[in-house]
């Protein structure tokens, strides 16, 4: 399966923990995308990197949460002492360049819930 | 005000039906327009896409921009009860960050 693949599933973390959520694009995609679905609401932009570099982090919390795509492997988004504000569902999508016109694919998301 | 309004329904019709969704925006700096369907639990995949003004037909489906009014639609012909979903609208600029609005639930029931 050549999709955006994103581990894991499903994470339950104990309020205070630090939660890992991966995202390894499609073949040939270098530009990658993490979006926030919180219950009852649509996606919202967290943040957009290329390779080693973070281009656009607006939508990304203050503190706390960070994000990386190193040169090699996954993209990884960083939820540091997490809250149960944090609770959602965290989705990937990957794209081949980042411009507006281009299609970006998504991963099946991982539902993270902060006990 | 949110850049992207979107009603989130519940939007129920019967199997045959033709559905109508729609979303408004804010910002005239949006280019691209896409619609998403996810069903539950599971990602977003793109349906439609669309630049700037004008319709797209693409089977049963159909999508139409009106950058005058800032309005976008997607129309379902014959719907069947797997097009049964959340229908998400997305946006965006000449950059790659996506715009979404709330989704629409959808239930067609045969």
């Amino acid at each position: 399966n050549a999709g955006v693949m994103q581990n894991p599933r499903h994470l339950v973390r104990r309020r205070g923990q630090e939660a890992r959520l991966r995202c390894s694009p499609m073949k040939g995609h270098s530009h990658v995308y993490w979006y926030r679905q919180l219950p009852e609401e649509g996606l919202k932009f967290m943040v957009y990197l290329q390779k080693e570099n973070i281009i656009d982090e607006s939508g990304m919390p203050k503190e706390r949460f960070s994000a990386e795509f190193p040169k090699e492997g996954p993209s990884i988004l960083r939820i540091q002492q997490v809250v149960r504000g944090d609770s959602a569902a965290y989705f990937c999508a990957s794209s081949r360049s980042g411009q507006g016109a281009d299609e970006q694919f998504f991963g099946p998301g991982t539902r993270l819930t902060v006990l | 005000q949110k850049e992207v309004e979107q009603d989130p329904g519940p939007l129920s019709v019967p199997e045959g039906a033709i559905v109508s969704l729609n979303c408004t925006y804010s910002n005239s700096a949006f280019q691209y327009f896409m619609w998403y369907r996810q069903y539950s639990r599971k990602g977003p995949e793109l349906l439609m896409y669309t630049y700037s003004s004008g319709n797209k037909e693409d089977g049963r489906f159909t999508a139409q921009v009106d950058k005058s009014s800032k309005y976008i639609s997607l129309f379902i012909r014959d719907s069947q009860p797997s097009d049964s979903a959340t229908y998400l609208c997305a946006m965006s600029t000449t950059l790659g960050r996506l715009y979404f609005g709330r989704g629409t639930q959808l239930t067609v029931w045969p």
